[in-house]
């Protein structure tokens, strides 16, 4: 099974921050990893799929990038409407394994 | 817009079968799209469940397999989980999504049903 590393668990940044969440996938996925938002009481929402690819409606603060096995998702400059989970999704295959999802806290 | 809606029982008891349903509105069952169950703990965060297609076909978590079962109804335009043996480990935040067709992400989620397992 391919594991997803998601790190920090719990980050803390202020409206304007430029945040960064990274992701490890234990084997290569290519660019199969997808990004979602989550807040309290909701569903997940899909940001960004194919590493990079941001979905229609989602702000073009939110970005995605890939080295390798490592992925990363950038806000560029926080909002309010931000502080969320935000999780990882490999789906190279069927078993589209998540990550843990990192907390993002008002500082 | 499309939407999804779970529904079921929020409590099941111990060694019980539980047995959810994803209504899937204003988009059809039918097209080309792969529909799945997720849930969600506090302990172990999002966990594919499985995943059906229209067809009847299906693939399993098969840290599950043993216990789940999925099911379409092209007629009713939804599908259905039978997880079998419930323990108070199944306890969770069950969710019905659709996936992108071709992929296998979720781009449309329902609301989630929460379920406890509980005597």
């Amino acid at each position: 099974d391919i594991q997803m590393t998601q790190s920090p668990s719990t980050l803390s940044a202020s409206v304007g921050d430029r945040v960064t969440i990274t992701c490890r996938a234990s084997q290569s996925i290519s660019k199969w990893l997808a990004w979602y938002q989550q807040k309290p009481g909701k569903a997940p929402k899909l940001l960004i799929s194919y590493a990079s690819s941001l979905e229609s409606g989602v702000p073009s603060r939110f970005s995605g990038s890939v080295s390798g096995t490592e992925f990363t998702l950038t806000i560029s400059s926080l909002q309010p409407d931000d502080y969320a989970t935000y999780y990882c999704q490999q789906y190279s295959s069927h078993s589209g394994t998540f990550g843990q999802g990192t907390k993002v806290e008002i500082k | 817009q499309v939407q999804l809606q779970e529904s079921g029982p929020g409590l099941v008891k111990p060694s019980d079968t539980l047995s959810l349903t994803c209504a899937v509105s204003n988009y059809s069952i039918r097209s080309s799209n792969w529909w799945g169950w997720i849930r969600q703990t506090p302990g172990k965060g999002l966990e594919w469940i499985g995943y059906i297609y229209a067809s009847g076909s299906t693939y399993y978590n098969p840290s599950l397999q043993s216990r789940v079962s999925m099911s379409v109804d092209t007629s009713k335009n939804q599908f259905s989980l039978k997880l079998t043996s419930m323990t108070a480990v199944d306890t969770a935040m069950y969710y019905c999504a659709r996936t992108r067709t071709g992929y296998w992400f979720f781009d449309l989620w329902g609301r989630g049903t929460l379920v406890t397992v509980s005597s």
